[in-house]
């Protein structure tokens, strides 16, 4: 089992629909969770950080942390074209971050 | 902001030859250095952790001798890929965590291509 996995996608939803990716871990021990962007050819860049289980809501993204079931997601309100990118999912283990393999979503006009 | 400067973006260079990448944290002290790898349609995998004055930690699998990881100031750290191959063309991106609650910060990684 993976210690971190998603959905390879593509997702694709239509402009101004909710976009809803998830993630699940393996290490019941992890405390911090992370939701990076990134687009084609570029580095990720940090979207979100949860640490406690419910919501937390940033602008139009929300992230959802479950511990009990090892489950986090994202989900992005108001989906824009250029929302288009792939999702990773990030847990951190000790001081480094281990990646999921990322969901494609693509945001449709 | 944390910034990360990474260069070169990206880079050619031919089969046996060496490249060095570098990364400057630009406006705090970097106390650890990350280095990843990413090959196409794949995530990030992490290839070595290393702390300023230190020797760096390298994940299983990673050639430490082929990939040289240098962090010999608060500020700059190096990746080295020695004798390089095609299968070393990937993007190369490093990451860097400061002495106070900056998080970690992703340089804007390097595509190296080895012909």
């Amino acid at each position: 089992q993976k210690e971190v996995e998603q959905n390879s996608g593509p997702l694709s939803v239509p402009e101004g629909a909710i976009a809803s990716l998830n993630c699940t871990y393996s290490d019941r021990g992890s405390q911090s969770f992370f939701w990076y962007r990134q687009y084609s050819g570029k580095s990720p860049e940090l979207i979100m950080s949860i640490y406690s289980n419910g919501d937390k809501e940033d602008g139009r993204f929300t992230a959802q942390l479950n511990k009990a079931s090892q489950y986090v997601s994202l989900l992005i309100r108001d989906s824009q074209p250029s929302d288009s990118a792939t999702y990773l999912c990030a847990v951190l283990r000790g001081q480094n971050f281990v990646f999921g393999p990322g969901t494609r979503l693509s945001v449709l006009p | 902001g944390a910034v990360v400067s990474q260069h070169p973006s990206w880079v050619i260079c031919k089969s046996g030859t060496s490249v060095k990448i570098e990364c400057r944290s630009l406006d705090f002290q970097a106390t650890t250095m990350f280095w990843y790898r990413q090959f196409p349609k794949q995530s990030l995998m992490l290839m070595a952790t290393s702390n300023e004055g230190s020797k760096a930690t390298y994940e299983q699998g990673v050639e430490k001798d082929k990939f040289l990881i240098n962090h010999a100031s608060l500020t700059l750290s190096t990746l080295t890929v020695t004798s390089a191959h095609p299968e070393d063309s990937s993007f190369y991106i490093c990451s860097a965590r400061g002495d106070r609650d900056y998080g970690y910060t992703f340089g804007s990684g390097t595509r190296l291509t080895v012909v």
